[in-house]
Formats: C-alpha cells, sequence, structure tokens
C-alpha cells in the first residue's frame, strides 16, 4: 500500500483558499486517491475522492498531475469551521481496500 | 442522506470486562470495517469483513477480538477482556459496491475507557 506524506500542521485565515499536498510516489496502477476531514472525538469524513486530472465537488477540488505521485487538495474561501485534521489516503485497491492512515495534516483557520 | 451510526457513544468498563460495541452500517452497503484512534494517535484498520466472514485483520486484532453481523442490521466488534490499552475511539466503517470505488464511511465513533 502507498505511503503518503503531508504536511503535519497549517494555519490559513478565514477567507482564504486553502491548498493541502500529499505526496504518494509509490502509488499503484489502480489506487485512488481519497482525502477525508476528521475534527477532534469525531469520525473520518469524506471529503473528495480521484484518479487523476482535477475532481470538483460541492465542498473541495482534488488536483492531480499526470504522474499521480501526488494530489492537492484545495478548500476554497475556508471559515473558522474548517479547523480540523486532514487525511490524504491512497490504494484500497481491491474487494478488501482497508484503508492505512498518516498522522493528517492539522489545519488552523484563524479569525 | 444514509449514515453509520454507533452505539453506545462512550464505554466505560473494568479491565478484564467484556464489551460489545454495535454498529449499523449503511442499509445497502457490504463491507464493514472496524478502526481504531488511540488518542492523538493515527486510526489504525482492525479488521474488515464481507459476505459474513472476516476477509482482512490487523495484527492488533488478536484474539480477544472477535465481530458479528447477527443480523441483516448490525455489525458488531467485541472484545472478551479488556486491557488498559483498549481504550480509544473506536469507528465502524461500511462501503457499498463490489469492486468499485466506492467510499467508506465512517461512524461517529464510540469512545472506549479501560480503568
Amino acid at each position: 500500500l502507498a505511503k503518503t506524506t503531508q504536511p503535519i500542521s497549517m494555519d490559513s485565515y478565514e477567507g482564504q483558499e486553502v491548498n493541502i499536498t500529499c505526496s504518494h510516489n509509490n502509488i499503484a496502477t489502480n489506487d485512488y486517491i481519497t482525502w477525508y476531514q476528521q475534527f477532534p472525538s469525531q469520525g473520518p469524513r469524506f471529503i473528495i475522492q480521484g484518479y487523476k486530472t482535477k475532481v470538483t465537488n460541492e465542498v473541495a477540488s482534488l488536483f492531480i498531475p499526470a504522474d499521480r505521485k501526488s494530489s492537492t487538495l484545495s478548500l476554497p474561501r475556508v471559515s473558522l469551521s474548517d479547523t480540523a485534521v486532514y487525511y490524504c489516503l491512497v490504494g484500497g485497491a481491491g474487494n478488501n481496500r482497508k484503508l492505512i492512515w498518516g498522522l493528517g495534516t492539522s489545519l488552523a483557520v484563524n479569525p | 442522506e444514509p449514515e453509520v451510526t454507533q452505539t453506545p457513544s462512550h464505554q466505560v468498563t473494568q479491565m478484564g470486562q467484556e464489551v460489545i460495541l454495535r454498529c449499523v452500517p449503511i442499509s445497502n452497503h457490504l463491507y464493514f470495517y472496524w478502526y481504531r484512534q488511540i488518542l492523538g494517535q493515527k486510526v489504525e484498520f482492525l479488521v474488515s469483513f464481507y459476505n459474513n466472514e472476516i476477509s482482512e485483520k490487523s495484527e492488533i486484532f488478536d484474539d480477544q477480538f472477535s465481530v458479528e453481523r447477527p443480523d441483516g442490521s448490525n455489525f458488531t466488534l467485541k472484545i472478551r477482556s479488556t486491557k488498559l490499552e483498549d481504550s480509544a475511539m473506536y469507528f465502524c466503517a461500511s462501503r457499498g459496491l463490489v469492486g468499485s470505488t466506492d467510499t467508506q464511511y465512517f461512524g461517529p465513533g464510540t469512545r472506549l475507557t479501560v480503568l
């Protein structure tokens, strides 16, 4: 399963766009990239998933370059409530699809 | 919107006691998982379950742990004889489609405190 590397922490201000980059050099051909958000003492919440190029939903965009060795989660116009830990995960290919978690990126949004 | 639910939200138990953590996955999902997260640490995979049997388990999931899907809706994690180090948040997750990229959806967790 591919290992991921992402910054331990980031700071931002309300209204700014936040980009969190994750590297996954050993991503396999059939692996997808998934991002989750987690608030303290709560379950991880799915944000977005992609395979290549760009994916956008109502909360975020995910940019994946052609080599797929990295990905960038983009959160437009963050608010205080976006303060959370963000996890990048790859793999889970096949029917079993367990998720291997890193420490994530702790995002602090300041007023 | 369908969601995974877990009960209880908080369980306090004495070391050596048995606990059962309960989960109701999203109704049409086929794959079920348990993860745990010790305070301040990573989320760790425990076990995956499909077609009424364990499909994979981690080395954490030793003989003290078991899972069951006793009926069409519940998915349970049993710890036979709890240890202090079992104190953690336990998350249940479920996923839908066979062979797809469908996402795992997580419940709110059960905080287990072993005294």
